[in-house]
Parts: structure tokens; C-alpha cells; sequence
């Protein structure tokens, strides 16, 4: 079964250090990596896609990749309260060209004033 | 640029009853996915559509269908409902073609009682 591991959390980080967040997913021929932060009662916002190993900067996201350990990570730098969400990372395992994400169950993240 | 519009926001409907849930896709997009989001599960994979056909499905029993118009807005069925459909039905649109970022349409939030 193909699975996106995440650590539930809650993570807590005081505001204006790095927030770190991590997951491992099962299928190696997995192609699409993506971030998605999601507020209580709302939809999940897309903030960060990778599709090769290393590292990506958008302002004060960074995504870095490694398939070989099958392992993603979102930094977070200069955390703001408004930061506080849950980051759903999630996975692209369909294959063939088409789309169908996995999804992690989420890490709860808290940034303390 | 309208972003992914869902109706209805809301639904209650009885045990037993089906109901259609609908999505309209960002202009230019030609794939839908559709997922299902609970408290325990987390965010699920119902189905894609592109180009008005099914091109993936997850694991869902068969009271779940969907489909797809040419002008790429989409629909899911559900059939006979139990009280454990109770969930946000979320879509995505995106351009399709496996890698592409998908964008997720505020939900529609329905309860089975």
C-alpha cells in the first residue's frame, strides 16, 4: 500500500525560529512532492511543489527532497503566529501521467508569540 | 482568474438518500480529482477525471461515482448514504498530466443523519 508519513504533532515553535516539518512516503517511483497548509475549517492551500531532489526557495519556505531516503521536509523560516496550521505534504503515486494525490495526515504546527 | 467553485457548501441529508456534489475547475484546467476528508482518515482519494474520463480511482466502494462534462466541470454522486459519509468533499483542479500542481475548491461539507 503506498503511503505519506507524517508526525501528527502538535508541533510547537516560538515565533521567529525555523519550523521543521518532515515526511517519508512508501512508493519509489513516486514523481510529484507538494505542501499544502490547511486552516481549521477551510480548504488545503498549496504553498510549495518539488519534483527533484534538493532544495527548493519560495521566500520563507524551503522544500528539500531526497528520494533516495524517500523523504521530504518543509522549513519554515522567521515562523508568524499566522503560520499556525496544519501541512499536509502530499504525493503524486498514479503514475501513467495522470493526477491523484496521497496525502499525509498532517502535522498541527503552533507558533507561539 | 476564479479559483475551483464547489457547490452546494452545505448539505444534510437522510440515511439512505443520494446526493451530487459539484465542481467547477479553474479556467484551462482539465483535470478533477475529487477527495474525501475526515477527522480519522484524513484526506482520501476518490477519483480523477480528465478529458470527461475516469483515468484513476481509489479505494471507494461503488455508491461513489462521478464524472466529467466537456467543458471539464464535474460531478460525484453518492448513492444509498450511510452515516460514515459524513465528511468535506474536496476537489482539485489542475492542468493534469501527473506532476502539475492541483488547487482545491473550499469543500462541501456534508451530514448524513
Amino acid at each position: 500500500q503506498k503511503e505519506v508519513e507524517q508526525n501528527s504533532g502538535p508541533l510547537s515553535v516560538p515565533e521567529g525560529a525555523i519550523a521543521s516539518l518532515n515526511c517519508t512516503y512508501s512508493d519509489r517511483v513516486s514523481q510529484s512532492f507538494f505542501w499544502y497548509r490547511q486552516y481549521s475549517g477551510k480548504s488545503p492551500e498549496l504553498i510549495m511543489s518539488i519534483y527533484s531532489n534538493g532544495d527548493k526557495e519560495d521566500g520563507r519556505f524551503t522544500a528539500q527532497l531526497n528520494k533516495a531516503s524517500q523523504y521530504v521536509s518543509l522549513l519554515i523560516r522567521d515562523s508568524q503566529p499566522s503560520d499556525s496550521a496544519t501541512y499536509l505534504c502530499a504525493v503524486n503515486v498514479q503514475g501513467g501521467g495522470a493526477d491523484g494525490l496521497t496525502f499525509g495526515k498532517g502535522t498541527h504546527l503552533i507558533i507561539q508569540p | 482568474k476564479a479559483g475551483v467553485t464547489q457547490t452546494p457548501r452545505y448539505l444534510i441529508k437522510t440515511r439512505g438518500q443520494q446526493v451530487t456534489l459539484s465542481c467547477s475547475p479553474i479556467s484551462g484546467h482539465r483535470s478533477v480529482s475529487w477527495y474525501q476528508q475526515t477527522p480519522g482518515q484524513g484526506l482520501q482519494f476518490l477519483f480523477e477525471y480528465f478529458s470527461e474520463t475516469q483515468r484513476n480511482k481509489g479505494n471507494f466502494p461503488g455508491r461513489f461515482s462521478g464524472r466529467q462534462f466537456s467543458n471539464s466541470r464535474s460531478e460525484m454522486n453518492v448513492s444509498t448514504l450511510e452515516l460514515g459519509d459524513s465528511a468535506l468533499y474536496l476537489c482539485a483542479s489542475s492542468f493534469g498530466g501527473g506532476t502539475t500542481e492541483a488547487f482545491f475548491g473550499q469543500g462541501t461539507r456534508l451530514t448524513v443523519v
